[in-house]
């Protein structure tokens, strides 16, 4: 069974930095993408990073890009995402999400940890 | 960025027949996904690529549509549907989700 457990959310203050991370099991972690995908309080969902197999690309929208930065390490099958300079707009809960074999949707996610940034 | 809008609610009855509509606001192609998401839970897959069934979701649910018109179709309805249904587009860069279509049973 696939299952995405993420851990490390919490509140930071603005400007502050943040690190947490998704722990894959139940298929093989270095197959597949994965993502970060976050969903605000009473929002909508936003895709915030993507990874490649090896780790060697990344993928991030401009709300984030030079801010966040996803990584992975295959050999303990986590996902990691870090968050620089933090803003309250960057409240939500972060989800890990599994990628689709055929395209860039996402077949499994975590429930999902909060970030709530406030001072 | 490309813009996904969606009816806020829809309320059916069980047994009916229910299309969610998502309109994209440039083409897509066939790069658009859905998603039904219950309270407190994350969301789950339920169709790729406009019209593929993900594996383990009833053949109740199809998808259709290209370029920048898409519908997920329910049929029949039943009374554990209730739930947030999310479309989100795979085809331009950044990756953008609707704000959801809530279903509710009558």
């Amino acid at each position: 069974e696939v299952q995405l457990v993420e851990s490390g959310g919490g509140l930071v203050q603005p400007g502050r930095s943040l690190k947490f991370s998704c722990a894959a099991s139940g298929f093989t972690f270095s197959n597949y993408y994965m993502a970060w995908v976050r969903q605000a309080p009473k929002k909508g969902l936003e895709w915030v990073a993507t990874i490649s197999t090896s780790g060697s690309r990344s993928y991030y929208p401009d709300s984030v890009k030079g801010r966040f930065t996803i990584s992975r390490d295959n050999a303990k099958s986590s996902l990691y995402l870090q968050m620089n300079s933090l803003k309250s707009e960057d409240t939500a809960t972060y989800s890990c999400a599994r990628h689709g074999i055929y395209g860039w949707y996402f077949d499994f996610w975590g429930p999902g940890t909060m970030v709530t940034v406030s001072s | 960025d490309t813009v996904l809008t969606q009816s806020p609610a829809l309320a059916v009855s069980p047994g009916e027949r229910v299309t969610i509509s998502c309109r994209a606001s440039e083409s897509v192609s066939t790069g658009m996904h859905w998603y039904q998401q219950k309270p407190g839970q994350q969301p789950k897959l339920l169709i790729y690529g406009a019209s593929s069934l993900q594996s383990g979701v009833p053949a109740r649910f199809s998808g259709s549509g290209s370029g920048t018109d898409f519908t997920l179709t329910i049929d029949p309805v039943e009374a554990d549907d209730t739930a947030t249904y999310f479309c989100q587009q795979s085809w331009n860069d950044p990756y953008t989700f609707g704000a959801g279509t809530k279903l509710e049973l009558k």
